[in-house]
């Protein structure tokens, strides 16, 4: 149980242009969706935490308008980049979990790529 | 002070070894431990998690968790080349638990 699965695991777009990626729990509701990024031999880096129905909390320095994320319900969570610029190609990867205090299961990730 | 530190390794065993991963951690409210594993490319995988000290067995992997040194564990018995990735520990950033703290990670590397 508790697999989530993130879409898609690989885009290559051109600057300018806007990526969604999406979380879904497949088997089981996530009252919390959490988007990290992660650099080559780094660690996670949490982006923004995501509540159904709710505005996601960002962390300090991501942009908001860049990052656009939307909860609309308790199996699906979408990241869109916006007017991706190379510096934002990455490896953005999702999480969620049940409850509060739940461990977090993640996605595969995706890999972007803007040329 | 980070608050969760780890060795990043790499740490490179022959295939069979016992492997020890560690992490020690600075906040004191921290309450439950978790451990990834990551393979290149891909998301964490959950592998074990506990909420108290002591140790917690789950076949090959062993995980211990000392708070009155913040240290904690997790052991890897007859390591297999399957093994190697790297291993993230990671816990509450607070008590509230809304978000976790990992650390960097150590990579593990079993060579058959």
């Amino acid at each position: 149980g508790a697999v989530v699965s993130q879409h898609p695991s690989r885009v290559i777009c051109k600057s300018g242009t806007s990526v969604k990626i999406e979380c879904r729990s497949l088997d089981f509701q996530a009252t919390t969706m959490f988007w990290y990024r992660q650099f080559p031999k780094q660690s996670l880096m949490l982006m923004a935490t995501s509540n159904e129905g709710s505005k996601a909390t960002y962390e300090q320095g991501v942009e908001k308008d860049k990052f656009l994320i939307n909860h609309a319900s308790l199996t699906l969570s979408t990241l869109t980049v916006t007017s991706a610029h190379p510096e934002d190609s990455s490896f953005y990867i999702c999480s969620a979990r049940r409850f509060v205090i739940s461990p977090l299961h993640f996605g595969n990730g995706t890999r972007l790529t803007v040329t | 002070q980070k608050e969760v530190e780890q060795d990043p390794g790499p740490l490179s065993v022959p295939e069979g070894a016992i492997v020890s991963l560690n992490c020690t951690y600075s906040n004191s409210a921290f309450q439950y431990f978790m451990w990834y594993r990551q393979y290149s490319r891909k998301g964490p995988e959950l592998l074990m998690y506990t909420y108290s000290s002591g140790n917690k067995e789950d076949g090959r992997f062993t995980a211990q968790v000392d708070k009155s040194s913040k240290y904690i564990s997790l052991f890897i018995r007859d390591s297999q080349p399957s093994d190697s990735a790297t291993y993230l520990c990671a816990m509450p950033e607070n008590s509230g638990y809304s978000t976790l703290t990992f650390g960097k990670g150590t990579m593990l590397l079993v060579s058959p």
